[in-house]
């Protein structure tokens, strides 16, 4: 089954401590992004990639960094966590982020705690 | 400034009764809604959708309604079952950058369906 795969499931890392998330598609889409979610809140974007065009949104803050090496994965650096940014890491692609109905296919998260 | 909100953060119903999720947006420039449903330990998937030149969408048991001069959208789900129990975001697409489109979510809301 074509699909979004996120690695690790569970990650644990120490304040200030690099780390570094991963994401895989099947579905050959042009478009991937990164979303943070944090407790009972919204999805945020954090940027995304049109192919091999880097586009960040504009209150991501520089801590964060990402990767696209080739279609099928995209990665997500914290160069330096801090406890904020504890949270769900959400990846997800879209066959073409320029057709206005923009569906979204999710990976299952990976869950970062930072001790 | 949230553009999407979704005010209840809790719903609770009896099985085969009518399941009613609500979502408000504030910006005029979205063209398009989704809905999408988290399970426990999975990504967001896609449920229905409507296009802002409509009123109304069907899918089986699933039918979105809009109000586009009330900026509300509305999710029903008849007959409701236990399965369908989850958190349902509010999901709205607009044109960032002129070429991108982009989703803002709501916060979500949990649905508990009890049998």
């Amino acid at each position: 089954d074509a699909m979004v795969i996120q690695n690790p499931r569970y990650q644990v890392t120490q304040f200030g401590k690099p780390v570094t998330l991963s994401c895989s598609q099947t579905l050959n889409h042009n478009v991937m992004y990164w979303y943070q979610q944090k407790s009972s809140q919204a999805p945020k974007l954090l940027f995304h990639y049109y192919d091999k065009d880097f586009n960040n949104e504009a209150d991501t803050p520089d801590n964060f960094q990402s990767r696209r090496p080739n279609t099928s994965f995209c990665f997500l650096d914290i160069r330096s966590p801090g406890l904020g940014d504890a949270a769900m890491y959400l990846c997800a692609t879209s066959r073409d982020g320029q057709d206005y109905y923009n569906e979204q296919f999710f990976g299952p998260g990976t869950r970062l705690t930072v001790l | 400034d949230q553009q999407v909100k979704q005010n209840s953060p809790s719903l609770s119903v009896q099985e085969g009764r009518i399941s009613i999720l609500n979502c408000d947006y504030t910006n005029s420039m979205f063209d398009y809604f989704l809905w999408y449903k988290k399970y426990p330990a999975e990504g967001p998937t896609f449920l229905i959708s409507i296009s802002s030149i409509k009123d109304k969408n069907e899918d089986g048991r699933f039918t979105v309604f809009l109000n586009k001069s009330a900026k509300h959208l509305s999710l029903h789900i008849v007959p409701s079952q236990p399965g369908d129990s989850a958190v349902y975001f509010c999901a709205a697409s607009a044109l960032y950058g002129g070429s991108n489109y982009k989703l803002t979510f709501g916060k979500g809301t949990l649905l508990t369906v009890n049998p």
